[in-house]
């Protein structure tokens, strides 16, 4: 059964500009999380998706903005650029919809970069 | 605010000994809570979980501990082995809102 995958695995920006990640969830998981992950702070949870809605939202911004499609598969998008959005953005999925009851599943991350 | 801390941000400990990861939390609606191991270069990969309802969950070489009066978890791992050298997040959760809430994480290195 294959895993959680996101691409690209590795991007570069520069401020202002934005951009796309895609994640794949595990055949079978409808449930996708997104985590922003920095030094310090740990993972910062972003939002989750379950069948197409978003169900749940961190405290980020307006700029970082996701969605579902009906494979299950999830984007996230980040407009406007900044410095400190540098970090590793992972993606999570799991078989039900109440994280307490599944353990996530993570991908390997795309590490994006903003110069 | 952090509602979940892990207060070291790396340990340090002999192969064959004790380690104790801890960790606090501060939501008195968190009931259910997990540990993750990470490796470089890959995502974080599920360990061991533990209910409120429980204060010892056991896997293994990996216990977690549940102090609910004091709002701590620890995870210990016996024996440490060099292959247990990975970060290590604990997570919370309140069944009612479906999210993970993470700490900062703690670097281990168990050496040979």
């Amino acid at each position: 059964k294959a895993g959680v995958t996101q691409t690209p695995r590795y991007l570069i920006k520069t401020r202002g500009q934005q951009v796309t990640l895609s994640c794949s969830p595990i055949s079978g998981h409808r449930s996708v999380s997104w985590y922003q992950q920095t030094p310090g702070q740990g993972l910062q949870f972003l939002f989750e998706y379950f069948s197409e809605t978003q169900r749940n939202k961190g405290n980020f911004p307006g700029r970082f903005s996701g969605r579902q499609f009906s494979n299950s598969r999830s984007e996230m998008n980040v407009s406007t650029l900044e410095l400190g959005d540098s970090a590793l953005y992972l993606c999570a999925s799991s078989l039900v919809n109440r994280v307490s009851l599944n353990e996530q599943f993570f991908g390997p991350g795309t590490r994006l970069t903003v110069l | 605010d952090q509602q979940v801390k892990q207060n070291s941000p790396s340990l340090s400990v002999q192969e064959g000994r004790i380690s104790i990861l801890n960790c606090d939390y501060t939501n008195s609606m968190f009931d259910y809570f997990l540990w993750y191991k990470k490796y470089p270069a890959e995502g974080p990969t599920f360990l061991i979980s533990i209910s409120s309802i429980k204060d010892k969950n056991e896997d293994g070489r990996f216990t977690v501990f549940l102090n609910k009066s004091a709002k701590h978890l620890s995870l210990h791992i016996v024996p440490s082995q060099p292959g247990d050298s990975a970060v290590y997040f604990c997570a919370a959760s309140a069944s009612n809102t479906g999210k993970l809430i993470f700490g900062q994480g703690t670097t281990l290195q168990v050496k040979p």
